[in-house]
């Protein structure tokens, strides 16, 4: 069981280009987390999906879009990123009780 | 204000010395109360976990929830230089099915030899 694995884990991107954070988990949850984890403001929810077909905006949705491919798999989109998305990014997954997490990716915008 | 409140330390202490590690809420319709461990450069770990007030002892590590006063606690006895970490405290409202997590900010202790 290798839980909640996530590429890339290091990225430097410049402002204004795109990139896809791809997320997978083998635990057969139906629930799926992008969070990002700054300096001072702990884990803040950015979108989830409390089921396959299903996404929902959290605390901070701006300059990002998701999509749910399959019940394994929940990707992160940066459209046109900006300095501001500089962060650890981490995905999570949840049976009823407990959040699994991802290893994160730091992402750097210049 | 946020809703979980937690005071990020540095909190630094020598082996063998019990740590309390705190988060106070302010939003009474939490029932679900956890404790992640967060080692550097890696993803959060849950510690622990319990439903409702009263104690919750594990090996070396007792967690502790007062509804009454919004608080909630975690203690190690005989800390290691391994416990060495950032503890992220969180709650939900509901005690079962799908509920979003909240977080607090994170406490980074450190356990010197």
């Amino acid at each position: 069981n290798a839980g909640v694995t996530q590429t890339p884990k290091f990225q430097v991107l410049k402002t204004g280009q795109s990139m896809t954070l791809q997320c997978a988990q083998d635990m057969n949850h139906n629930s799926m987390y992008w969070y990002r984890q700054d300096p001072g403001m702990g884990l803040r929810l950015i979108y989830y999906s409390a089921s396959e077909g299903t996404t929902d905006k959290g605390e901070v949705p701006n300059g990002y879009n998701v999509s749910r491919l399959n019940k394994r798999e929940f990707s992160l989109r940066l459209e046109s990123a900006a300095p501001s998305q500089t962060s650890v990014y981490f995905c999570a997954s949840s049976d009823d009780n407990e959040q699994f997490f991802g290893p994160g990716t730091r992402l750097t915008v210049l | 204000q946020k809703e979980v409140e937690q005071d990020p330390g540095p909190l630094s202490v020598p082996e063998g010395a019990i740590v309390s590690l705190n988060c106070t809420y302010s939003n009474s319709a939490f029932q679900y109360f956890m404790w992640y461990r967060q080692y550097s450069r890696k993803g959060p770990e849950l510690l622990m976990y319990t439903y409702s007030s009263g104690n919750k002892e594990d090996g070396r590590f007792t967690a502790q929830v007062d509804k009454s006063s919004k608080y909630i606690s975690l203690f190690i006895r005989d800390s290691q230089p391994s416990d060495s970490a950032t503890y992220l405290c969180a709650m939900r409202k509901g005690v079962t099915g799908f509920q979003k997590l909240v977080f607090g900010t994170g406490t980074r202790l450190l356990v010197s030899p």
